[in-house]
């Protein structure tokens, strides 16, 4: 089955700075790969997600990148903000399956 | 904006008692998802459910777990016998099609077995 492995398990800035974090995943037959924010107690949100016909994706400050030959794909944080401070979840699915496989997590924390 | 619904928020129930977990999914969604998540830890896929029927679930499903779709709005999971580490928060999700195309997340149930 899949596995997928998410770094780091904690990422500490300061606002205004940029904030990446990365996974990688196993399974090559995956081909679709959210990300998620879940705040203290709450579900997890669906924040930016990509598919393995392209190699990258922005919205505003969030870009993910995808790399399939190497079986990584990582988020882009730019000029973080307090209210960014959150855990992140990567995810990976593939298309004959419904399934999301998650990363550990990653618990970013921007200092204001 | 359609939201997934759960209920309760929190349950705390006795080691070996049933506990029924509801949800109600975004009225045209079809493909409908229980996850846990273990305090601290990363989100875990339970079992997907598509046209009455269980279309995947993960080792962590065994017998004691079911799931139903009682009516054309709920959906439940079920612990027949739970055990101390079945405490976790449980999410339901639904999703418009396959889940590719992303699911919504309802906002959990917190189940704390003592």
């Amino acid at each position: 089955g899949e596995n997928v492995e998410q770094h780091p398990s904690t990422l500490s800035v300061q606002e205004g700075d940029s904030a990446v974090i990365k996974c990688t995943y196993s399974d090559s037959a995956s081909n679709y790969f959210p990300w998620y924010k879940q705040e203290l107690g709450k579900r997890p949100q669906l924040i930016i997600d990509i598919r393995s016909n392209v190699g990258e994706k922005k919205d505003q400050r969030i870009a993910v990148t995808l790399n399939k030959t190497a079986k990584h794909f990582s988020l882009h944080i730019t000029e973080t903000q307090p209210e960014d401070s959150a855990v992140y979840f990567c995810a990976a699915s593939n298309n004959a399956g419904n399934m999301l496989t998650f990363g550990g997590g990653t618990r970013l924390m921007v200092k204001p | 904006e359609p939201e997934v619904t759960q209920t309760p928020s929190h349950q705390v129930t006795q080691m070996g008692q049933e506990v029924i977990l509801r949800c109600v999914p975004i009225s045209n969604h079809l493909y409908f998802y229980w996850y846990r998540q273990i305090l601290g830890q990363k989100v875990e896929f339970l079992v997907s459910f598509y046209n009455n029927e269980i279309s995947e679930k993960s080792e962590i499903f065994d017998d004691q777990f079911s799931v139903e779709r009682p009516d054309g709005s709920n959906f439940t999971l079920k612990i027949r016998s739970t055990k101390l580490e079945d405490s976790a928060m449980y999410f339901c999700a639904s999703s418009e099609r396959s889940g590719i195309y992303g699911y919504t997340f309802g906002s959990g149930t917190r189940l704390t077995v003592v």
